[in-house]
């Protein structure tokens, strides 16, 4: 089955802890993204990647960083810098080219800061 | 800073048409229209999308307006099954690609 998985579904880390969020497609798509979901909010994009080995910031990337070192892959690592780390992260794919664009999300993953 | 502006919740009938409505008055000539939706604690699903016409299909309809201010989108005849939070989300070009400008979205409620 084609998709994305994100890993795991709930991640629990003390204070202070860098952690990394997986995120793997089997979609073939260029474009991936990686987005933070705070209760009652909407998506706000954290970085993106439009192919591999490059990447750009989006609107909240201060705390975070990202490698897209295959095409498939595109993990997330919360730092201890990220003020409020705590919050229902989300990545997507698509085709990424021009017109009809897509994107797929992931099932998500519920990162917890205690 | 979000480009749409949505109604925070909204009931419907089940059975019924459920209209839901989208503000993105300053949506520049290229940008698309898009609607997702959201079941809680999911990643969110693809509905529908539009640049200027309207558009239908096997899930939903978009109406957009002439002046491409605001739109609206219909489902047909809500299940409770569609009970979900819908975002209308304008796509902005950004480094070669594309991103999505999500707003707070409409949280529906398909009443029994």
């Amino acid at each position: 089955d084609g998709g994305i998985t994100q890993s795991p579904k709930y991640l629990f880390r003390k204070e202070g802890q860098n952690v990394t969020l997986s995120c793997e497609q089997n979609l073939n798509h260029d474009a991936m993204y990686w987005y933070r979901q705070d209760p009652g909010q909407g998506l706000r994009l954290i970085y993106y990647s439009q192919i591999v080995n490059d990447f750009q910031k989006g609107d909240i990337a201060e705390g975070y960083s990202v490698s897209r070192e295959k095409k498939e892959s595109f993990p997330l690592t919360v730092t201890s810098a990220q003020k409020n780390p705590t919050a229902f992260y989300l990545c997507a794919s698509s085709s990424g080219g021009v017109g009809y664009n897509e994107q797929f999300f992931g099932p998500g993953t519920r990162l917890t800061v205690l | 800073d979000a480009k749409t502006t949505q109604p925070p919740s909204m009931d419907c009938a089940e059975g019924r048409a459920a209209n839901l409505p989208c503000n993105h008055s300053t949506i520049s000539g290229n940008e698309y229209v898009y609607w997702y939706r959201q079941i809680h604690s999911q990643g969110p699903q693809y509905i529908i999308h539009g640049l200027k016409n309207n558009e239908t299909n096997e899930m939903a309809s978009l109406i957009i307006t002439e002046d491409r201010k605001s739109s609206t989108l219909i489902l047909p005849h809500a299940t409770l099954r569609d009970t979900a939070v819908y975002y209308c989300i304008v796509r902005v070009e950004a480094s070669g690609t594309y991103k999505y400008i999500f707003g707070t979205g409409t949280r529906l409620k398909v009443l029994a």
